[in-house]
């Protein structure tokens, strides 16, 4: 199975701070039709996970454009530009590129 | 507004059987894809496996292949979980999520409905 490798596993923020979280996986996510399956997931506090990129770099409806994501191959960082109050949660990469699918064991997003 | 809605959750003794479902509304059921991924107490989230839009092709994880059986009921909008000889391990919050129609991610989650495997 593909291994997924986030941190760092928690992060503690003040409102208003920058932010990145690192995804690293233990093969290539590129598929044989080149395109590479990383996303990113937020679960608020108490709430189901939300999509929050898909492809690596592609934010999904209603994101604000403070969510960024990077990187290739193995290598992916989401980043978060002026962290609000709502951003709060675990964060979590998944590769669908190989099965089976696979998840991080998520990065802890905290107020300072 | 694409809504997910599982149920069918509880406390289940080892050994037995216990189906879940999800009703699907807001976009067009028979398009998509669906999945079904599990969050262990310990935050842990497994991919359990995935329909393709008409019945036709199920794909799982191994480690649960031979005990876990997806399908769905396009007619009602409706996407199943049958978990047999389910084990402490089984324990989780369960979600019913829709893949991306050419993202193949989880564009969509239910709100999880919980297991709980114990005697």
């Amino acid at each position: 199975d593909v291994v997924m490798t986030q941190t760092p596993p928690s992060l503690s923020v003040a409102i208003g701070q920058s932010v990145s979280i690192s995804c690293k996986s233990s093969q290539s996510l590129v598929y044989s039709d080149g395109k590479t399956y990383l996303h990113w997931l937020l679960q608020s506090p108490g709430r189901s996970p939300k999509r929050l990129i898909y492809q690596v770099s592609n934010l999904g409806s209603g994101v604000p454009d403070r969510f960024s994501g990077t990187g290739s191959q193995k290598d992916f960082t989401l980043k978060i530009s002026r962290v609000e109050a709502e951003d709060l949660g675990v964060y979590y990469c998944a590769q669908t590129t190989h099965f089976p699918n696979t998840f991080g064991a998520g990065t802890k997003l905290e107020l300072k | 507004e694409v809504q997910l809605v599982e149920s069918g959750g509880g406390l289940v003794q080892p050994g037995a059987s216990l189906k879940l479902s999800c009703v699907a509304s807001g976009f067009t059921f028979s398009d998509y894809w669906m999945s079904w991924v599990r969050q262990t107490p310990g935050k842990t989230m497994e991919w359990i496996g995935d329909i393709k839009y008409d019945g036709s092709y199920t794909n799982y994880a191994p480690s649960l292949k031979n005990r876990f059986t997806i399908s769905r009921d396009n007619a009602k909008s409706t996407l199943y979980l049958q978990m047999s000889n389910v084990r402490s391990e089984d324990t989780a919050t369960y979600y019913c999520t829709r893949r991306g129609y050419y993202s193949a991610d989880f564009d969509y989650w239910g709100q999880g409905v919980m297991v709980t495997v114990s005697s």
